[in-house]
């Protein structure tokens, strides 16, 4: 089975500085990974995906991720935090039938930001 | 626009009462997912569908049940069998060809039950 381990429930970095948000997988095939942003009471907004491509995955509003296979990890990465990024983030990886099956969901890390 | 749609946005219920949760989408995506998400516990997968007429438990789907009687609607009922009702449901979708995509979430439906 799938799962994935986001470390740090909560991560406070100030505005202006570097945004790394961690996320490592287990997974019985080739992942799919995804991150993903949500603001209060509202869904998910992908900020992006790594479908077996390019290792380093650049995304919307600034954030960017690296697969790196030896590690087993997707960890996210944004060089200079601003205020609206205070949000909750969720990695995920697809369940074996490629997604298809759905994705199984980290627990998420709520970022907060310093001004 | 093209979206998903999850109505009512909060939802108040008596303990013991079975309660229908709507999604709806126009987006003409195979396949939908009803999410759980609790506190600190991330989102865990109640059920999908990946074709009309056809679905699959996930992995809390004691106490749910659901029907995909037309391609653009998969609702969700929460049984008077489910333990802790009250969460934060979160509808997905996901477009042709299946493999790889990233899932389109609703706004979500928040449950409370007294």
């Amino acid at each position: 089975a799938q799962s994935v381990t986001q470390l740090g429930s909560h991560v406070s970095v100030s505005e202006g500085a570097l945004v790394l948000l961690r996320c490592n997988y287990s997974s019985s095939v080739p992942p799919y990974l995804f991150w993903y942003v949500q603001y209060p009471n509202q869904g998910l907004q992908l900020l992006l995906k790594y479908t077996s491509a390019a290792t380093l995955v650049k995304g919307i509003n600034g954030f960017e991720a690296e697969f790196k296979k030896s590690e087993t990890s997707f960890h996210l990465t944004k060089p200079s935090a601003h205020m609206s990024d205070a949000a909750e983030y969720f990695c995920a990886v697809s369940n074996s039938g490629g997604g298809a099956d759905g994705l199984t969901f980290g627990k998420g890390t709520h970022l907060i930001i310093q001004p | 626009d093209g979206g998903i749609t999850q109505s009512p946005k909060y939802l108040f219920r008596k303990e013991g009462q079975n309660v229908t949760l709507s999604c709806e989408q126009n987006l003409n995506h195979d396949a939908m997912y009803w999410y759980r998400q609790d506190p600190g516990q991330g989102l865990r997968l109640i059920y999908y569908s990946q074709i009309v007429n056809d679905f699959q438990k996930g992995d809390i789907a004691e106490g749910y049940s659901v029907s995909r009687e037309k391609k653009e609607s998969f609702p969700l009922t929460v049984t008077s069998a489910q333990k802790n009702p009250t969460a934060f449901y979160l509808c997905a979708t996901l477009p042709g060809p299946l493999f790889g995509g990233p899932l389109h979430f609703g706004n979500g439906t928040r449950l409370t039950v007294t």
